[in-house]
């Protein structure tokens, strides 16, 4: 199994530009979530999503569009970007239980907005 | 929303000794209790969870502690090593978000 994969590795856009970042999980999880990192904030919730055509906002979701067509692929869509959005950007993914499973992270985006 | 604080933001122990990281949430009907263990540039890594009916866990030279009247839990390395430097994240869940703290930098001085 490759697990949680992320494309791209880097990325360096211009203020206003879309892009999208694509995250692939071969695991069946029914959980799949984006988080943002930055120094000092730990690891804030974007969007997440419980299922195939299920999704839901988290903590800081503004800026950001996801969409969930498959159980496999949970892209995120950055609409305009802006320099705030400068971060890494980690996907993971989970089993649905009742009381919490392990996330599994993939690599990361190290997106940075000029 | 739940809000997880973490504590301290750095702590620098000397190799053997034990470290201690703190976390505190608000949200009462929070059911589990992961940290996650990230080294430079890596992504983050499960190393122990704990759910809200156990009070204590532990594996191998890593344990966690739950207080869920007082909303916290800790997270415990004894004889510390020096691969054991890195960011520590607590975490919090609850109905469907899983919530993070703000990270731990641990160094381990030889």
């Amino acid at each position: 199994n490759a697990g949680v994969t992320q494309t791209p590795k880097f990325q360096v856009l211009k203020t206003g530009q879309s892009m999208t970042l694509q995250c692939a999980q071969d695991m069946n999880h029914e959980y799949m979530s984006w988080y943002r990192q930055d120094p000092g904030m730990g690891l804030r919730l974007i969007h997440y999503s419980v299922g195939a055509g299920i999704t839901d906002q988290g903590e800081v979701p503004n800026g950001y569009n996801v969409s969930r067509s498959t159980t496999e692929d949970f892209p995120l869509r950055l609409l305009s970007a802006a320099p705030s959005q400068t971060s890494v950007y980690f996907c993971a993914s989970s089993y649905r239980r009742s009381v919490g499973s392990e996330q599994f992270f993939g690599p990361g985006t190290r997106l940075t907005v000029l | 929303g739940e809000n997880v604080e973490q504590h301290p933001s750095t702590l620098s122990v000397q190799e053997g000794d034990s470290a201690v990281i703190k976390c505190t949430y608000s949200d009462s009907a929070s059911n589990y209790f992961p940290w996650y263990k990230q080294e430079l540039g890596k992504r983050p890594q499960l190393i122990i969870d704990i759910r809200s009916n156990v009070g204590e866990k532990k594996d191998q030279r890593i344990a966690v502690t739950l207080n869920k009247t007082a909303k916290h839990f800790s997270l415990h390395i004894t004889e510390t090593q020096p691969e054991d430097s890195a960011v520590y994240f607590c975490a919090v869940q609850g109905a469907q978000k899983l919530v993070f703290g703000q990270g731990t930098r641990l160094t381990i001085n030889p």
